[in-house]
């Protein structure tokens, strides 16, 4: 089945604990992103990657780090998270191109306390 | 600036009544159209897109929408709705390599 993986799906954490939200997608898309959903502002791109080893900022990149360093896989890191990274996050792939539409991750709900 | 506007935050509907979801957008470039629906703790799903051509375009659960690029908006109508489409829709854009959503408009259809 065509797919994004993310993983965890909940995670509760403390402030400044580094952590690593999973990312994988078995389309063979080159496109892959990172999205944060919070309430009354919809989704906001935080990094995208257009393919291996190439990345870039989205809207809210501040306080994260991405890496792709293979096609399948786009790793979300917190280096150190704060109270205001709680969020809903979603991780998204698509083929090359604007006219495709995005398959989407099921969230990642992130706590920081 | 980019920008995509959902006009309603929140739209309660009966079952099997008619319903509109509506959409504007700002852009200077061309750009292609989606909706996306997100039902409870689950992903978004691609509802339907217009990227040239017919400007009424039809997507899966019986949606469809409408592209006015005059009034740039593209709103999403179905003639009957379900309680199986209670859920949150969300309008967005691809203008270049960057994809915009809107704040989401969540449906209600009550019994």
């Amino acid at each position: 089945e065509a797919q994004v993986t993310q993983n965890p799906r909940y995670l509760i954490t403390v402030t400044g604990k580094k952590l690593t939200v999973t990312c994988s997608q078995n389309m063979n898309h080159e496109y892959m992103s990172w999205y944060r959903q919070d309430p009354g502002l919809g989704l906001r791109q935080i990094y995208y990657s257009m393919n291996v080893e190439v990345t870039d900022k989205g809207d809210v990149p501040e306080g994260y780090k991405v890496s792709r360093k293979e096609k399948r896989n786009f790793p979300l890191i917190l280096e150190s998270p704060s109270p205001n990274q709680t969020s809903l996050y979603f991780c998204a792939s698509s083929p090359p191109g604007a006219n495709y539409g995005y398959t989407f991750g099921s969230g990642t709900r992130l706590t920081v306390v | 600036a980019q920008s995509v506007t959902q006009l309603d935050s929140q739209v309660p509907v009966f079952e099997e009544a008619p319903v509109e979801l509506r959409c504007n957008y700002s852009s200077s470039v061309s750009v292609y159209l989606f909706w996306y629906v997100q039902y409870p703790n689950q992903g978004l799903q691609l509802l339907l897109k217009y990227l040239s051509g017919s400007t009424l375009v039809k997507g899966i659960n019986g949606f469809e929408a409408e592209f006015n690029k005059s009034q740039t908006s593209f709103h999403l109508r179905k003639p009957s709705v379900h309680i199986s489409d209670t859920a949150e829709y969300f309008c967005a854009f691809t203008g270049g390599f960057k994809t915009i959503f809107g704040a989401g408009t969540r449906l209600f259809v009550k019994a």
